[in-house]
């Protein structure tokens, strides 16, 4: 059975860093590419990044225009866990983060369960 | 790129069904097959429905069905039961973007 646990999310000021790490399991992980997708308080789903298997290249991550330049992803394939690094803080990333696998093909196949993310000050 | 369009609620009675919208554009939904759609009950991460436009995972009841003429696709669920309140979330994958609608609230009477 496919497990995603996130953690590493919390209340911080804006301007504030996070990085935030999602511990797989169930899976081949180092063949799979992988995506972060957030959802604001009442609100519905927003991809925020993505990144091949290997993630060897700059070519193999993508981010949503929102967050391009500020949150970084990468992956350790012999520890299974992704992350997701937040830096530049504001009020519009507070959200719950979830950590996803993607399908085999243009589908996301697993989610994990959420971390949530409170920018304040 | 905008989000995709979705009504912010539907409402049914159990043995019913409904019909949830996902509006698009030609550059998106109207684009490619790569039309997915999740339900998410409350303080849980989302679950697979659907993908391509219409296929069905091992595991997901033929009660729920998807399918797309031109910009918009839909997903009907059929013999509504209780369990099928929740919000229901589509997606558009277009290489390498991903676009979500807004979620429908699913509320069975």
């Amino acid at each position: 059975e496919v497990q995603l646990v996130e953690s590493g999310g919390g209340l911080v000021q804006p301007g504030d860093s996070l990085t935030l790490s999602c511990v797989a399991s169930g899976f081949a992980f180092r063949s799979y590419s992988m995506l972060w997708v957030r959802q604001a308080p009442g609100g519905g789903l927003e991809w925020v990044s993505s990144m091949s298997s290997s993630g060897s290249d700059t070519r193999d991550k993508h981010y949503a225009a929102s967050v391009k330049g500020r949150f970084t992803i990468s992956r350790n394939n012999s520890g299974n866990t992704l992350y997701l690094r937040l830096n530049s803080l504001t009020a519009d990333d507070t959200a719950i983060y979830y950590c996803a696998k993607w399908g085999n093909g243009a589908y996301i196949h697993s989610w994990g369960q959420g971390t949530r993310v409170t920018v304040s000050s | 790129q905008s989000a995709l369009t979705q009504p912010r609620s539907v409402s049914g009675s159990p043995g019913q069904s409904v019909t949830i919208s996902c509006t698009g554009t030609s550059s998106d939904v109207g684009r490619y097959n790569f039309v997915s759609w999740y339900q998410q009950h409350p303080v849980r991460g989302p679950k697979l429905l659907i993908y391509d436009v219409s296929q069905r995972p091992s595991g997901v009841p033929d009660r729920f069905s998807g399918s797309k003429s031109g910009n918009t696709a839909s997903l009907t669920i059929s013999g509504l039961q209780a369990d099928d309140e929740a919000d229901y979330h589509c997606c558009s994958y277009t290489g390498p973007y991903w676009l979500f609608g807004g979620g429908t609230r699913l509320t069975v009477l």
